[in-house]
């Protein structure tokens, strides 16, 4: 049963480029959600998406979009890269409905903005 | 909005010593609450999970009880292995919301 994967596993892009990453969600899962790991600190909640809308979208700028495809898998792109934006990207699937929708994580994209 | 507060870390124990981190939440609704665990340069790991008042969440000897009068869910282990070092999250999920919410996290060394 393949687990939650992404891609790419690292990244490094300058200032003002944008980027592209990659979530395939666990088997039987419908939910994908994005969350924003700065070093050293908890990850922070940018989007969720199911039935290939945004359900819920944490405090971040419009700079942060995504989208969900047919077969659930997931986009997340960044638009006009900051400094700031240099963090562990995690992708987390889950099947709403199902008991507690608990979240399962993917081992994260490590983007490095110069 | 949503929080929660950890003990500070890192915390650094002997092999077979008892393991407490304190988590306390704030909440909507009746949230679930969840730990996981990070290692160095992993995603994060489901450790535990508990859904209701007084459940309690148990998995490879580390549990934690939903305490719904304290709002609080703490994380225990009766005797720790090296391998146990690591970072954990306690994570609340409001009833009526869908993101969970993190604090920096308790980084534990264990020492042999």
């Amino acid at each position: 049963d393949a687990g939650v994967t992404q891609s790419p596993t690292h990244l490094i892009k300058t200032r003002g480029q944008q980027v592209t990453l990659r979530c395939s969600p666990k088997s039987g899962h419908d939910t994908v959600s994005w969350y924003q790991q700065a070093l050293g600190q908890g990850p922070q909640f940018i989007f969720q998406y199911y039935e290939e809308e945004e359900r819920q979208r944490g405090n971040f700028p419009d700079r942060f979009s995504g989208h969900q495809f047919p077969n659930y898998s997931s986009e997340l792109n960044v638009n006009a890269l900051l400094l700031g934006d240099s963090a562990l990207y995690l992708c987390a699937s889950s099947l709403i409905g199902g008991g507690t929708d608990t979240q399962y994580f993917g081992p994260g994209t490590r983007l490095t903005v110069l | 909005g949503d929080s929660v507060t950890q003990m500070e870390g890192p915390v650094t124990l002997s092999e077979e010593a008892f393991l407490t981190i304190n988590c306390t939440y704030t909440a909507t609704g009746y949230p679930s609450l969840f730990w996981y665990v990070q290692y160095p340069g992993e995603g994060l790991q489901l450790l535990l999970k508990a859904t209701k008042a007084d459940d309690k969440g148990s998995n490879k000897g580390f549990e934690a009880t939903y305490r719904k009068e304290t709002t609080s869910f703490h994380l225990e282990k009766g005797s720790v292995q090296v391998s146990d070092s690591a970072v954990y999250f306690c994570a609340p999920r409001g009833e009526y919301g869908n993101k969970l919410v993190f604090g920096a996290g308790t980084i534990l060394r264990v020492k042999s």
